[in-house]
Order: structure tokens, then C-alpha cells, then sequence
């Protein structure tokens, strides 16, 4: 079936370090991926988007990659700190297996903590 | 990037009543809006995809007719839970999807939820 899943439900990092956040997909038609970050009690924020005719791509602090051999997707967050510290979502944007409409499937989640 | 508005921030009812939620874009066109509700230390449910002018679309399990959804202008979502029940207590947060400065983007934008307690 349709899913994303991450492999780590909470991360602890020690600030300054460089924090990776893994997720895996199952639709191999999903064409694009996005990482967001949620804060307590606020909506999921943008973080940063990568293609599936790309394998790489890095914003500020932030990279995130992409394999499509293995369908997973991570996020480096570099020089971690602490208003790093929330739940991290992937999602993805495909063809529905079951429907064949387009929409987005979300992971279950990361929470990051960064420890001082 | 796109910026997305919900109003209100946070609601409290009596169980019974219906409450609107309002989601807004404000600077950009949002052909398409999208309506999650998230319970603690969950992801995101989608609960149904709205496209400007016409009717919305529900996820399995969703029902129609306790959660209706208007979608009326390229700015304007609404999400009116009726007759609510202590059960429909949750974060609800719409999404968007639409054209800014004349391009297309499949980026969801996020507005910051509405927290809604029944009594």
C-alpha cells in the first residue's frame, strides 16, 4: 500500500552537531518530495523540496537526497541548533496507487531534540 | 515563500454546535486547498482536497456531511464541522497549492492550525 515511514521516531543531537533524519517511500511514481518542520502548536513550515530527476539539492544548512534505487529520501541539517528542535515531516507527491489521483503522503514524523 | 492564514487560531464549544475555520492565502492564488486534522504526537491526516469552484474531494472515512467544505474564491477556504462532538477535538490545518507571480507550484503551503476543543 501507500506509505511513508521513518526509520527513527525521535532524534537526539547535540547542538552544533550535523543531524540526519531518514524516510522511506513506497510509490515509486511519486515524482516529488518535500521536508517540513513542525513546532509544537504551529503548522508544518517549508523546509526544502527536491525532484525526482535530482538526487541532491541544498538550501541553507540544509541538504536534502534523494534515492530513487532504495526509495529513500533524508535530511542533513548541518550545525545543528537549538530552534532546530521540532517534528520533522516528509511527504510526498504522487499518483495514488489505489485512485490514481495526485496527493500528498505524509511520514509519520521525526521529533529532533537538540541537546545544549 | 506562500503565506497561508487560518482564523481562528484556537476555538472552544459545546458539543452540538457547528464551528467554521477559515483558511486564507494571502499573497498568492490557491487553486487548490487542502484540509488535514492532526492528532498528538501524530502526521498529518488528509481529510480532503478542495479545487476553487468545485466541490471537494474526501478521504475514505471522511464524512461529507459533517465536515463540509466551501471553497469559493481563489483566497478562501472554509471547514465548518457540524454539530461537533468531543471526538472531533483536534489540530486542524488547511494547505494550499495554487500560482504566485504567474507560476505554477505543486508546494503545499501551510497555515499554523486551528485548535479545536469540544466540550
Amino acid at each position: 500500500g501507500e506509505s511513508v515511514g521513518l526509520h527513527l521516531p525521535t532524534l537526539s543531537v547535540q547542538e552544533g552537531d550535523n543531524s540526519i533524519i531518514n524516510c522511506a517511500y513506497s510509490n515509486s511514481a511519486s515524482d516529488y518530495f518535500i521536508w517540513y518542520k513542525q513546532e509544537s502548536g504551529k503548522g508544518p513550515q517549508f523546509i526544502i523540496d527536491i525532484r525526482s530527476n535530482m538526487d541532491k539539492r541544498q538550501g541553507q544548512r540544509v541538504t536534502v537526497l534523494l534515492n530513487k534505487t532504495v526509495k529513500h529520501l533524508s535530511l542533513q541539517i548541518a550545525a545543528t541548533q537549538p530552534g532546530d528542535s521540532a517534528v520533522y515531516f516528509c511527504a510526498e507527491f504522487g499518483s495514488s496507487t489505489t485512485s490514481g489521483t495526485y496527493k500528498y503522503i505524509f511520514g509519520t514524523g521525526t521529533r529532533l531534540k537538540v541537546l545544549a | 515563500g506562500a503565506v497561508v492564514s487560518q482564523h481562528p487560531s484556537r476555538v472552544i464549544c459545546k458539543s452540538g454546535t457547528s464551528v467554521k475555520i477559515e483558511c486564507r492565502s494571502l499573497d498568492f492564488q490557491a487553486t487548490t486547498m487542502f484540509w488535514y486534522r492532526q492528532f498528538p504526537k501524530q502526521s498529518l491526516m488528509l481529510m480532503a482536497t478542495s479545487n476553487e469552484g468545485s466541490k471537494a474531494t474526501y478521504e475514505q472515512g471522511v464524512e461529507k456531511d459533517k465536515f463540509l467544505i466551501n471553497h469559493a474564491s481563489l483566497t478562501l477556504s472554509t471547514l465548518t464541522v457540524t454539530s461537533a462532538h468531543p471526538e472531533d477535538s483536534s489540530f486542524y490545518i488547511c494547505s494550499a497549492t495554487g500560482t504566485s507571480g504567474g507560476e505554477i507550484t505543486d508546494t503545499q503551503y501551510f497555515g499554523p492550525g486551528t485548535r479545536l476543543t469540544v466540550l
